[in-house]
């Protein structure tokens, strides 16, 4: 159990362009997802937090405007990044709250974003 | 700020070796430290650890925490190339938060 499903594993696009990637939990519901993001060799940064229903809580120094993420459902959050710019280019995970199983926290494979 | 700090950065290690990697935190509103293995795709969950001095095993991994002196470390013993990997350590905060540390690139040569 407690699965999450991210998708796309891997986007190219144009600068200027949005992408949309998309976590959803397959096996249980989850209130709450988080997205990370992860530059070559470094950590995980948490952008935002993102609660079913309601506004998404952005960590300081991260854009909303620029990254917009949607919780519509209880087993969907998406993570849009509009306007794409070069520097845009990481590796985006999501995880999202799975109780008391796997320590609490199942995360997605991953979105490996290239903008060019 | 918080702050979780792995060590270290990275090692190269022979099969069979035995191998300790280290966390140490600094936060507000401690609720758990957890480690996960990263193969170049999510991280997989190993352990979760809320209490000192309670060693938590699986196969040839084991772990500990010290929430006196505020680190825990992450031990394998008989390494294998399969074990080559990041291994990061993360502390959940209040506000179900986690923070990670910067990880450690573990490579084990056969």
């Amino acid at each position: 159990g407690a699965v999450v499903s991210q998708h796309p594993s891997r986007v190219i696009c144009k600068s200027g362009t949005s992408v949309k990637i998309e976590c959803r939990s397959l096996d249980f519901q989850a209130t709450t997802m988080f997205w990370y993001r992860q530059f070559p060799k470094q950590s995980l940064m948490l952008m935002a937090t993102s609660n079913e229903g309601s506004k998404a809580t952005y960590e300081q120094g991260v854009e909303k405007d620029k990254f917009l993420i949607n919780h519509a459902s209880l087993t969907l959050s998406t993570l849009t990044v509009t306007s794409a710019h070069p520097e845009d280019s990481s590796f985006y995970i999501c995880s999202a709250s799975s109780g008391p199983l796997l320590g609490g926290y199942t995360f997605g494979s991953g979105t490996r974003l290239t903008v060019v | 700020e918080d702050k979780v700090v792995q060590s270290p950065l990275s090692l190269v290690v022979h099969e069979g070796d035995t191998v300790t990697l280290n966390c140490s935190y600094e936060v507000t509103n401690f609720r758990s430290l957890l480690w996960y293995k990263q193969e170049k795709k999510a991280p997989t969950f190993l352990f979760m650890l809320t209490s000192s001095g309670i060693e938590k095993k699986s196969g040839r991994l084991s772990s500990i925490l010290d929430k006196k002196e505020l680190f825990s470390i992450l031990n394998i013993t008989a390494t294998q190339t399969g074990d080559s990997a990041v291994y990061l350590c993360a502390v959940e905060v209040y506000g179900n938060k986690l923070v990670f540390g910067a990880g450690t690139i573990l490579r084990v040569k056969s």
